[in-house]
């Protein structure tokens, strides 16, 4: 149980493009979504909590303009990199979370690529 | 200080030793604590969550909890190469549904 999937697994695009991530739970509703970035060879990076049905709520230096989080479902959540820039390159990753407790359940991640 | 603190290693066991990973955190109203195995280039996985005091055992894997003494750990016994990975320790804020991840203690079990 608790499986997370992200869609896609990797893309590459051009300056100034965008692209949408997705990030499903396949086998549980998920109260909570939560959208990550990690640099190679650093720490996971907390972008934004979303919750279904909800604003989501960014962290502070993330720009909830450019980073467009949308929580339709208890099943879905998107990320949406708009005019993506090489410096938005990165690892992104999501994770579910459901129920009372506080484990989440992570999606295998995006590598996004901004040429 | 930082929230939740990990020694960064590498750690390094030869294979069939224990490994003990260690972490402290911050927030004395932390009530669950969770560590995570990420491969190089993978996503991190769920590997043990432990919420009272005390030991938790799953397989080859024992979670540790202090909370006097605001520490968790991670005991893997008989080591293995495709346990070489990074270990993340995460703790859930005390007023919040979100983990605070330690930056990761690096794992190398040598054959």
């Amino acid at each position: 149980g608790a499986v997370v999937s992200q869609h896609p697994s990797w893309v590459i695009c051009k300056s100034g493009t965008s692209v949408k991530i997705e990030c499903r739970s396949l086998d549980f509703q998920a109260t909570t979504m939560f959208w990550y970035r990690q640099f190679p060879k650093q720490s996971l990076m907390l972008m934004a909590t979303s919750n279904e049905g909800s604003k989501a709520t960014y962290e502070q230096g993330v720009e909830k303009d450019k980073f467009l989080i949308n929580h339709a479902s208890l099943t879905l959540s998107t990320l949406t990199v708009t005019s993506a820039h090489p410096e938005d390159s990165s690892f992104y990753i999501c994770s579910a979370q459901g129920g009372a407790s506080y484990e989440q359940y992570f999606g295998p991640g995006t590598r996004l690529t901004v040429t | 200080q930082k929230e939740v603190e990990q020694n960064s290693g590498p750690l390094s066991v030869p294979e069939g030793a224990i490994a003990s990973l260690n972490c402290t955190y911050s927030d004395r109203g932390s009530q669950s604590f969770f560590w995570y195995r990420q491969y190089s280039g993978k996503s991190p996985e769920l590997i043990m969550f432990i919420y009272s005091n005390g030991d938790k055992e799953d397989g080859r894997f024992t979670a540790q909890l202090n909370k006097a003494s605001q520490y968790v750990s991670l005991l893997i016994r008989d080591s293995q190469p495709s346990d070489s990975a990074t270990y993340l320790c995460a703790v859930a804020g005390s007023n919040t549904g979100k983990l605070i991840f330690g930056q990761g203690t690096t794992l190398q079990v040598k054959p």
